[in-house]
């Protein structure tokens, strides 16, 4: 059962547009959510995180909104350039948890394609 | 300098053989992961330990054992693979918070691919 889904596995944008890439989750305990980038050949790394008790956070070209009703967290970057083409990975942790330090769980991820 | 390096970042063998994939993190980090990416592209954790200590252990056959000799290095030793074993396997590391929150930042190295013919 996928408790974070990213339901676009690829997504195409025009450089300097925005790009708007979607995360569903459906387990209620999570109360932080985090987007990872992975280059081919590369391990994800951390781009940009948001916790339960805010709806926005921003940092550059990156901002992820949540909305915690709906279950939904999306990141926008804006606007988008060629080199933030990659993978986009969805993950989320209910932090106060027991054994919860470290285990992430991830959606399956969204390709993002900027096209010059 | 590399923060999470493992290796190899290949490896082929033959169904039943025994391999190792190593990980070591300069970061100074207490945690380490392993994660799994099989071919439906899902992450998942596989093991967490923290200062040597074993702390998440998720439904993994027992063919897999880590082991951590300091908390600089997490070695993920399988036996016996199968060939549904094949995939991309993660380290990771992260810094311990105090108290109770963690703000879940992982630095992941590049990945192992590991092919079980």
């Amino acid at each position: 059962d996928q408790q974070v889904k990213q339901n676009s596995p690829s997504l195409s944008v025009q450089e300097g547009r925005i790009s708007i890439l979607n995360c569903d989750y459906t387990n209620s305990m999570f109360d932080y959510f985090l987007w990872y980038k992975k280059y081919p050949a590369e391990g994800p790394t951390f781009l940009i995180s948001i916790s339960s008790i805010k709806d926005k956070n921003e940092d550059g070209r990156f901002t992820v909104f949540l909305n915690k009703s709906a279950k939904h967290l999306s990141l926008h970057i804006v606007p988008s350039q060629p080199g933030d083409s990659a993978v986009y990975f969805c993950a989320a942790s209910a932090v106060g948890g027991q054994g919860s330090q470290g285990n992430l769980i991830f959606g399956k991820g969204t390709k993002l394609s900027v096209k010059p | 300098d590399t923060a999470v390096s493992q290796t190899p970042k290949y490896l082929v063998t033959q169904m039943g053989n025994d391999k190792s994939i190593k990980c070591e993190q300069n970061l100074g980090h207490d945690t380490m992961y392993w994660y799994k990416q099989d071919s439906k592209k899902f992450l998942k954790i596989m093991f967490s330990y923290n200062n040597k200590e074993l702390i998440i252990n998720e439904t993994v056959p027992n063919r897999f054992s880590p082991k951590s000799p300091d908390k600089a290095h997490l070695n993920l030793h399988i036996n016996s693979l199968e060939l549904g074993d094949s995939a991309v396997y993660f380290c990771a590391s992260s810094q311990e918070l105090a108290g109770a929150l963690n703000t879940g930042e992982l630095f992941f190295g590049e990945g192992s691919r590991l092919t079980v013919l």
